[in-house]
């Protein structure tokens, strides 16, 4: 199975801070990353797919980069509705699998 | 708008069997896979499986194959995952996600999440 490692496990910031989460695979998986926001007590939401691709109605805010074992998501300024858990997940082969999560809190 | 509604929480002891309904609305359900995806207290998401609705043909974590059955109604445009043999690490909420309409494995949306509490 491919591992996916997510740092840091949690975060502490500011509204109007930058932020940037990133995730790791055990094996290159190309393009094959996606990652979903979290709310508490409410199912995960699309944000990228493939990498680098904004998922409808995301806003422009949210981007990601990488390929191959390393990946980052990055947030340019954060709003209050921002906070939330973060995962990555790998699309290459099954199982398809995700990072154990980055929990973002305000600062 | 494309809707995932899920069945209601269950309780149940270990040894049972537990059936978990995921019924879809607003798009053609066999146009796509449907894939069920757990999370335990506290834990990483874990994906189950996959049905493809249209030819019924599955595939599912090695981890749990043994005790899992995903399947499909297309009349009633409701997927289903079916767990044999609870443990109390089953104790998790379950998750129904559709896939793209090229089977990319990326999942959106998702169901509500159910529930299945595994007890004594």
């Amino acid at each position: 199975d491919i591992q996916m490692t997510q740092s840091p496990s949690s975060l502490s910031a500011s509204v109007g801070d930058r932020v940037t989460i990133t995730c790791r695979a055990s094996q290159s998986i190309s393009s094959y990353l996606n990652w979903y926001q979290q709310k508490p007590g409410k199912a995960p939401k699309l944000l990228i797919y493939a990498a680098s691709s904004l998922h409808s109605g995301v806003p422009s805010r949210f981007s990601g980069s990488g390929s191959g074992t390393d990946f980052t998501l990055t947030i340019s300024s954060l709003q209050p509705e921002d906070f939330a858990t973060y995962y990555c997940q790998q699309s290459h082969s099954t199982p398809y699998t995700f990072g154990q999560g980055t929990k973002l809190e305000i600062k | 708008q494309v809707q995932l509604l899920q069945s209601g929480a269950e309780v149940k002891k270990p040894g049972a069997s537990v059936k978990v309904s995921c019924k879809a609305s607003g798009y053609t359900f066999t146009s796509y896979a449907m894939h069920w995806v757990r999370q335990a207290p506290g834990q990483r998401l874990e994906w189950m499986g996959w049905i493809k609705t249209g030819d019924g043909k599955t595939k599912y974590s090695q981890k749990l194959q043994d005790r899992v059955t995903i399947t499909r109604d297309t009349s009633a445009n409701t997927a289903y995952m079916e767990l044999r043999s609870l443990r109390s690490e089953d104790t998790a909420v379950y998750y129904c996600a559709r896939d793209t309409p090229l089977w990319e494995n990326w999942f959106d949306p998702w169901g509500q999440g159910t529930l299945v509490t595994v007890s004594s």
